[in-house]
């Protein structure tokens, strides 16, 4: 079945370290996003790709990194940057065009500890 | 600048009755979609409809219905006969930008009592 799967499905770390959370689909859809939730908040957009070898910053990128080498992975690492990591990450893909819905993982509920 | 808003921020209501959600869409764009997604307690987030701008008409889908009045920038969405299977926060998502990124309203969290 076709879908985006996320892993881990919880994440513990340490302060001070980089951990990288994992995205993969095989939709063949070319644009990705990583967004991040809070509790009792919306989602917000970290980063995003629509092709290949080319990302772009979203409304919260700070403290984060992503890369996109392959079409169907697009990984997302916390860095000790980030002032404030625990939260609840989200990985969508889509079809190109703005008529086009997003398809989600299950997401990776990450803790600081 | 686009902006979307959904002021509830939480609704509960008994089981059975109906309830609509609401969803205010800011742009200056002329052409337009928007969509809803249910995201449940497990997290994931699920699909639900998308509309376009130049499709004024309600939808109905079994329980679900959406109305959209592009004069007032509104795209609401009404569950009828509720069950406590539709707690969840429902988020509504308008296009993004011209770079295509989609974004998302702060959503509304919904309460379905036994």
């Amino acid at each position: 079945d076709g879908g985006i799967t996320q892993s881990p499905k919880y994440l513990f770390r340490k302060e001070g370290q980089n951990v990288t959370l994992s995205c993969e689909q095989n939709l063949n859809h070319d644009a990705m996003y990583w967004y991040r939730q809070d509790p009792g908040q919306g989602l917000r957009l970290i980063y995003y790709s629509q092709i290949v070898n080319d990302f772009q910053k979203g409304d919260i990128a700070e403290g984060y990194s992503v890369s996109r080498e392959k079409k169907e992975s697009f990984p997302l690492t916390v860095t000790s940057a980030q002032k404030n990591p625990t939260a609840f990450y989200l990985c969508a893909s889509s079809r190109q065009g703005r008529g086009t819905e997003a398809f989600f993982g299950q997401g990776t509920r990450l803790t600081v500890v | 600048a686009q902006k979307v808003t959904q002021a509830q921020t939480e609704i509960s209501v008994v089981e059975k009755e109906d309830v609509t959600l609401d969803c205010v869409y800011e742009t200056r764009d002329t052409t337009y979609y928007l969509f809803w997604y249910k995201q449940p307690p497990s997290g994931e987030l699920v699909f639900l409809i998308r509309r376009n701008s130049f499709d004024e008409q309600n939808e109905i889908s079994g329980r679900y219905s959406w109305n959209f009045q592009k004069s007032t920038s509104s795209f609401n969405f009404t569950i009828t006969a509720s069950q406590v299977v539709d707690s969840a926060v429902y988020f509504c998502a308008p296009p993004g930008g011209r770079d295509d990124k989609i974004i998302f309203g702060k959503g509304t969290r919904l309460h379905i009592l036994p």
